[in-house]
């Protein structure tokens, strides 16, 4: 079984500085999907960024990239030019490539964005 | 295109009684998942549909089940209910059971008391 796990429960940036969330995931699979997905005040899951792990390139979305360390298993989220909208609960979550599209997620990590 | 839907946004059930979510999926998406989040935890996954049939199902009693309808709709039922089943529950959908991409639902609060 696949777990995900998040050792930062909450976290907190200045504006306009740069933050980065951790997440180490255990799996015995080589083909995988990870993910970080942001969850605002309205509940609404919304997919930040996605990593293929057969690909060596680390993911990168505008302000937002990951640090995917296969071997580690390890993979961070890095926002820079923190917003105050970036202000949710964010989760890691994994998927294994195959048919069955289900996600594991982490336990969260809050992100506070101080103005 | 449509995103995804799900009603109630809260519900409120006292321990015992039965309930139904409902869950629209995205225009054009056939595969519906459903997860539990309980308060201060990542959601948990319940089970998914695909094409009208149950794929899959996580660690949950068969108290919980569900329905996909031909229009790819779903509902998650929850019969005998229990206090710990007080979470928010969050539907998602997807086209076809090994899409990674998945939309997700607003879900729906329920409370058991």
């Amino acid at each position: 079984a696949q777990t995900v796990t998040q050792s930062q429960p909450e976290m907190s940036v200045q504006e306009a500085e740069t933050v980065t969330l951790s997440c180490t995931y255990d799996t015995s699979e080589n083909n995988y999907y990870l993910f970080w997905y942001k969850q605002p005040p309205s509940r609404q899951m919304i997919l930040v960024i996605r990593q293929e792990a057969y690909k060596q390139q680390n993911a990168t979305e505008n302000r937002f990239s990951v640090n995917f360390q296969k071997a580690a298993k390890s993979f961070s989220l890095k926002i820079s030019d923190s917003q105050l909208g970036d202000t949710a609960m964010y989760f890691c979550a994994f998927m294994k490539m195959e048919y069955g599209n289900k996600l594991v997620f982490g336990a969260g990590t809050i992100l506070r964005v101080k103005s | 295109e449509t995103g995804v839907t799900q009603s109630p946004t809260h519900l409120i059930k006292t321990r015992g009684q039965q309930v139904t979510l409902r869950c629209s999926s995205q225009s054009g998406h056939n595969t519906v998942s459903w997860y539990q989040q309980a308060l201060g935890q990542g959601p948990q996954f319940i089970f998914q549909y695909y094409r009208e049939e149950e794929n899959g199902r996580g660690n949950f009693p068969p108290r919980f089940s569900g329905l996909q309808f031909p229009n790819y709709s779903s509902e998650l039922n929850v019969n005998a209910l229990e206090l710990d089943d007080s979470a928010l529950y969050l539907c998602a959908s997807s086209f076809g059971g090994n899409d990674e991409k998945l939309f997700f639902g607003s879900g729906t609060q329920l409370s058991v008391l």
